[in-house]
């Protein structure tokens, strides 16, 4: 299967930092990747709909001028969480697909990357 | 308004029985579903998925059967083995959007 990487699995920061989160896929071209975020025991909630080569698409109530979203190339997708609070705590997965069909499309995730704001 | 319901946050099962995850959903505009699995710290990984074509789609061990009507749909694992113990998400999608909406997981614990 399609395999989609995050760097980095794990990072802790203080509050007021701007953290970097990237995804890669490594061996497909993904013309559009997804960024979600999970508290403990919740679904993943969508964040974000990133096409390469243009502006991300957020979701109701997710703030982009904090959540800045980057698909500059078709295997990069970079979510920077700037300022950074305790609040932001949380799991951030990626998921990427290729866009060779309109529908029933399966997406495929990072393994996702633990942020913790002190 | 959770379109993608699991009810069942957790089930036990024994090893070599068989595992029924099930799935509800409001949106009649879904038209396509997905099962993941996930376990602690990881991201999803993909299991199978079904068109709103079909009833039914089959994959070695995991069957997922789509009943439109009910806008239901279960995961069968037959028979489960103790590493199938992890959170098994359905995820549902509509068109060419492509945004999965989720639901909340059910966490499958396979006893030996």
């Amino acid at each position: 299967g399609a395999v989609v990487s995050q760097h980095p699995s794990r990072v802790i920061c203080k509050s007021g930092t701007s953290v970097k989160i990237e995804c890669r896929s490594l061996d497909f071209q993904a013309t559009t990747m997804f960024w979600y975020r999970q508290f403990p025991k919740q679904s993943l909630m969508l964040m974000a709909t990133s096409n390469e080569g243009s502006k991300a698409t957020y979701e109701q109530g997710v703030e982009k001028d904090k959540f800045l979203i980057n698909h500059a190339s078709l295997t990069l997708s970079t979510l920077t969480v700037t300022s950074a609070h305790p609040e932001d705590s949380s799991f951030y997965i990626c998921s990427a697909s290729s866009g060779l069909a309109n529908v029933g499309e399966t997406q495929y995730f990072g393994p996702g990357t633990r942020l913790l704001v002190l | 308004d959770q379109q993608v319901k699991q009810n069942s946050p957790s089930l036990s099962v024994q090893e070599g029985r068989i595992s029924i995850l099930n799935c509800d959903y409001t949106n009649s505009m879904f038209d396509y579903f997905l099962w993941y699995k996930k376990y602690p710290a990881e991201g999803p990984t993909f299991l199978i998925s079904i068109s709103s074509i079909k009833d039914k789609n089959e994959d070695g061990r995991f069957t997922v059967f789509l009943n439109k009507s009910a806008k239901h749909l279960s995961l069968h694992i037959v028979p489960s083995q103790p590493g199938d113990s992890a959170v098994y998400f359905c995820a549902a999608s509509r068109g060419s959007a492509r945004q999965l909406t989720f639901g909340s997981g059910t966490q499958l614990t396979v006893l030996p």
